[in-house]
């Protein structure tokens, strides 16, 4: 069974910095897509950052960008998400979610989500 | 950049009842659209891909359709698990990946 779990999440300054993780099991995780999505409070989706399965294509949200690292160890089985400059809005549930596999195309809808963890920023 | 947008933003319906939710895109996305639902203190859960692809597990109450700019979810017989968020969101020009700003659907 495919389980994502992040952690990492808490509160943080504004211009603060946070690590999150995203740990896998129940696939072969060197062989998946992977992003991050985040949903700030009472508010919709907010898809933030992309890695290829080797870790070498990676995308941001203009909202993030310069900001935000997104990176991954294959070894570990672990996707993560450096967070530098936070911001209050920032603020927000932050999901790991995995894209399907790819087969002669590659899609990217999100097949398994982790529960999420919390980032509040705030003085 | 893409931009989802879906109406109503809330659904009042009565159980066993029909309910239809819209998706639109600002350009057209092809068939490159997925569905998904959330409930309160939940991940999303996928439910539809490829426009009108139920994911494993769906059940068949639940139907997309569309394509180009243009969509729809189905949910045909309202059940007291289906009150919850509904999501769109395209994959056919990205970055960005994004989404519909959500239907809610509550019991009437």
């Amino acid at each position: 069974e495919v389980h994502l779990e992040e952690s990492g999440g808490g509160l943080v300054q504004p211009g603060g910095s946070l690590r999150l993780s995203c740990a896998a099991s129940g696939f072969t995780f060197s062989s998946y897509e992977m992003n991050w999505v985040r949903q700030a409070p009472g508010k919709g989706l907010e898809w933030v950052s992309y890695i290829s399965n080797s870790g070498y294509t990676i995308y941001y949200a203009d909202s993030v960008k310069g900001r935000f690292t997104i990176s991954r160890d294959n070894a570990k089985n672990s996707l993560y998400l450096q967070m530098n400059s936070l911001r209050a809005e920032d603020t927000a549930v932050y999901y790991c979610a995995r894209n399907p596999p790819c087969g002669n195309d590659c899609s990217r809808w999100f097949d398994n989500w982790g529960q999420g963890t919390l980032v509040t920023v705030s003085s | 950049e893409i931009v989802m947008a879906q109406s109503p933003a809330t659904l009042s319906v009565s159980p066993g009842e029909r309910a239809t939710l819209s998706c639109r895109a600002s350009q057209s996305v092809s068939s490159k659209l997925a569905w998904y639902q959330q409930k309160p203190g939940q991940a999303p859960r996928l439910l539809i891909y490829d426009a009108s692809i139920r994911a494993t597990g769906i059940p068949a109450r639940f139907s997309g359709s569309g394509s180009g700019t243009e969509f729809t979810l189905t949910i045909s017989s309202l059940q007291s698990e289906d009150f919850a968020v509904y999501y769109c969101q395209q994959y056919s020009n990205w970055p960005p990946l994004t989404f519909g700003g959500g239907t809610k659907v509550e019991i009437k």
